[in-house]
């Protein structure tokens, strides 16, 4: 059990730019997450996957951002067209639930922080 | 919706003494689950205990014990015997339905145990 990882850990990038974050949750999870955490705050949910399926979306996962899961393993989120106020830590996490839509504990990533400058 | 709130931004302990963060929360669901989450300075959440809320018995993990009074929506976690290693933001958070569901936050508490 490695983990849930996340690449890059620190991006700096200019405004207007596009930048994409992946995540590898651990090997045996169906679920994966993505939360978004400002300085000071408690995370935020953005959206989640059961497998590839795309199940919930968060009204703050703007157009700009779009998440994906293509073969139910990794994951990949992207923001478009940044701006400042997207700079926060992107966190992804994972879980195994099983048919009956009983969960276990949810995993955190070390997350990836972002700075729009 | 759900709703997590903690009411102290910050607190600090003496090494081997008790401390107590508060969370209240709000919830329309009668199935659920609230946990305390610990995050370093090294930023990883961690989980540090969870409860079922259709269970009456509050949950124990070694030093970490949980007040839940489901009746008032209080969900305090106490820390026992504290050790510097303590330190880090502590979060309150649910999920309704399911264990393995969205996590709703609370806007954290800071522990510094001091030696």
């Amino acid at each position: 059990d490695t983990g849930v990882s996340q690449d890059p850990r620190h991006k700096i990038t200019k405004r207007g730019q596009n930048v994409t974050f992946r995540c590898d949750p651990i090997s045996e999870h169906n679920r994966l997450y993505w939360y978004r955490q400002t300085l000071g705050q408690g995370p935020e949910f953005l959206t989640y996957f059961q497998n590839e399926a795309q199940l919930e979306k968060s009204r703050l996962l703007s157009d700009r951002f779009s998440a994906e899961r293509p073969k139910g393993s990794f994951s990949t989120l992207e923001i478009q067209r940044t701006e400042q106020g997207d700079s926060a830590m992107y966190l992804c996490a994972s879980s195994f639930t099983d048919d009956r839509g009983l969960g276990g504990t949810i995993y955190f990533g070390e997350g990836s922080w972002l700075t729009v400058v | 919706a759900q709703t997590v709130t903690q009411s102290q931004p910050e607190m600090s302990v003496q090494e081997a003494e008790t401390v107590t963060l508060s969370c209240t929360y709000d919830t329309s669901e009668s199935n659920y689950y609230l946990f305390w989450y610990k995050q370093p300075p090294s930023r990883q959440m961690i989980l540090v205990i969870r409860q079922e809320a259709y269970k009456q018995q509050n949950a124990t993990e070694n030093r970490f014990s949980v007040n839940f009074q489901k009746a008032a929506k209080s969900f305090s976690l106490k820390i026992s015997d504290s050790q510097l290693g303590d330190t880090a933001m502590y979060f309150c958070a649910s999920a309704q339905g399911a264990a393995g569901n969205k996590l709703t936050f609370g806007g954290g508490t800071r522990v510094l145990v001091k030696p």
